[in-house]
């Protein structure tokens, strides 16, 4: 099965620092997505990536920046963090839009909770 | 623009009772529905969808869920839950022929039971 794999379970980061949130796929998929988890507000979508390079804005992008190096990597970077950020990241991927032919679904990891203080 | 309203943010029910976790949605275009669960320390997975054909829709640990176009529902129901189902549920929604990035997810209906 396919494995979405955040690389730290929990976060703690102070005002100002420079984060990094690391999110590694393993199934080739092309498309790669970062939500931020409120409680009461759902999910909401921050960036994703169709491909190596390329990147699009979700519903909330401010304050966030990304990358893609390679295929099966997609880093979320917080700039410089504030309180504000303070969230459940997940991160989750597919390798086709879905569809009736596709079938296809999101996989995703098992998240970050990040706290700044 | 689609939308999606969970209006029950938290179902307690004893275990081996039914229970209906409602999801409506508005959108003026033929959509996609499905409903992911999280359970405690673990990110989403897929519990059903609903891309066309039969309107009631069979998904995994016995829930099922019916698409209503008239009343734009999509409401997830068990008939006899464990405990090992509390955890959160999300409805999602997004318009046909559209990437995931364009999925909408609701708020969350948290199921909570207790023997």
């Amino acid at each position: 099965d396919v494995k979405v794999t955040q690389s730290s379970r929990y976060l703690v980061k102070r005002t100002g620092e420079k984060v990094f949130l690391e999110c590694v796929q393993d199934m080739d998929h092309e498309n790669m997505f970062w939500y931020r988890q409120d409680p009461g507000l759902g999910l909401r979508l921050i960036y994703f990536s169709y491909d190596v390079k390329m990147k699009e804005k979700g519903d909330i992008p401010e304050g966030y920046s990304v990358s893609r190096e390679k295929k099966e990597r997609f880093s979320l970077i917080l700039e410089s963090a504030s309180t504000n950020q303070t969230s459940m990241y997940l991160c989750a991927s597919s390798l086709y839009a879905p569809s009736e032919a596709t079938n296809e679904k999101l996989f995703f990891g098992s998240g970050t909770q990040l706290s700044v203080l | 623009a689609q939308s999606v309203t969970q209006l029950d943010s938290q179902v307690p029910v004893f275990e081996e009772a039914p229970v209906e976790l409602r999801c409506n949605y508005s959108s003026s275009v033929s959509v996609y529905l499905f409903w992911y669960v999280q359970y405690p320390n673990q990110g989403l997975q897929l519990l059903l969808k609903y891309l066309s054909g039969s309107t009631l829709v069979k998904g995994i640990n016995g829930f099922e869920a019916e698409f209503n176009k008239s009343q734009t529902s999509f409401h997830l129901r068990k008939p006899s839950v464990h405990i090992s189902d509390t955890a959160e549920y999300f409805c999602a929604v997004s318009v046909v022929n559209t990437g995931f990035q364009k999925l909408v997810f609701g708020t969350g209906t948290r199921l909570l039971v207790s023997p």
